[in-house]
């Protein structure tokens, strides 16, 4: 069964830490791996990871796939209250259509 | 702003009403999605449209009907739902089905009474 798997479920940290967030899947035809930053209302798009190795970066936040050992690292460096939200991995693969699938997120507070 | 508009933010509703949700686009995307997100759970695709056209359908049930009339607006008509259908319900597009990032609207928060 195709499947994606986010954790920790939940993460409380101290402002200016650092968290490392992790998402594993198991998918055939595997095609792309997005991570999305969801605090109140719509999910907001972070990254797209289609090869091993490559880090992607974007102020405080990078992410990097492996995709021989089937997973992401999100990493944010430095956290600030702004942070806290809920982190959103998908895995975009093909069976008979192209299909995307959700993690269930991980929920990260950042404490002043 | 996201680009992507829904009407209404919030429904509440009882479990013989018909009622509609909106979804418009200003991105010049192709593609668009219907989502459910319940607490704890992970987002649920349920459709699926590309240039008009639904490409998928999640086995939802058929009190869900959606409508596409163009690459900009898209629909979710409800009829004779259930209390488990409450929900947050996203609108996505993407300008290819394939390989783009999704835009996401605010969603509708559904409560069925």
């Amino acid at each position: 069964e195709d499947k994606v798997v986010q954790s920790p479920l939940s993460l409380v940290v101290h402002e200016g830490d650092t968290v490392t967030l992790n998402c594993s899947y198991e998918v055939t035809n595997f095609r792309s791996l997005l991570w999305y930053k969801q605090e109140k209302k719509a999910p907001t798009f972070l990254f797209m990871l289609t090869s091993s190795g490559i880090e992607k970066k974007s102020g405080r936040l990078s992410s990097i796939l492996d995709k021989k050992e089937l997973f992401s690292i999100l990493n944010i460096t430095a956290t600030q209250t702004g942070d806290s939200a809920v982190y959103l991995c998908a895995v975009e693969f093909r069976d008979s259509n192209y299909q995307l699938i959700w993690g269930a997120g991980t929920k990260l507070i950042i404490k002043p | 702003e996201t680009g992507v508009t829904q009407t209404p933010r919030h429904l509440v509703m009882g479990m013989t009403n018909k009622k509609s949700l909106k979804c418009e686009q200003h991105l010049g995307h192709n593609a668009m999605y219907w989502y459910k997100q319940s607490a704890k759970k992970p987002l649920e695709l349920m459709f699926v449209y590309n240039f008009k056209e639904q490409t998928e359908n999640n086995s939802v049930p058929s009190r869900f009907s959606p409508e596409c009339p163009n690459s900009s607006h898209l629909f979710l008509h409800l009829h004779t739902l259930q209390p488990e259908d409450s929900a947050l319900y996203l609108c996505a597009s993407s300008y290819d089905r394939v390989n783009q990032p999704q835009h996401f609207g605010d969603g509708t928060r559904l409560s069925i009474l």
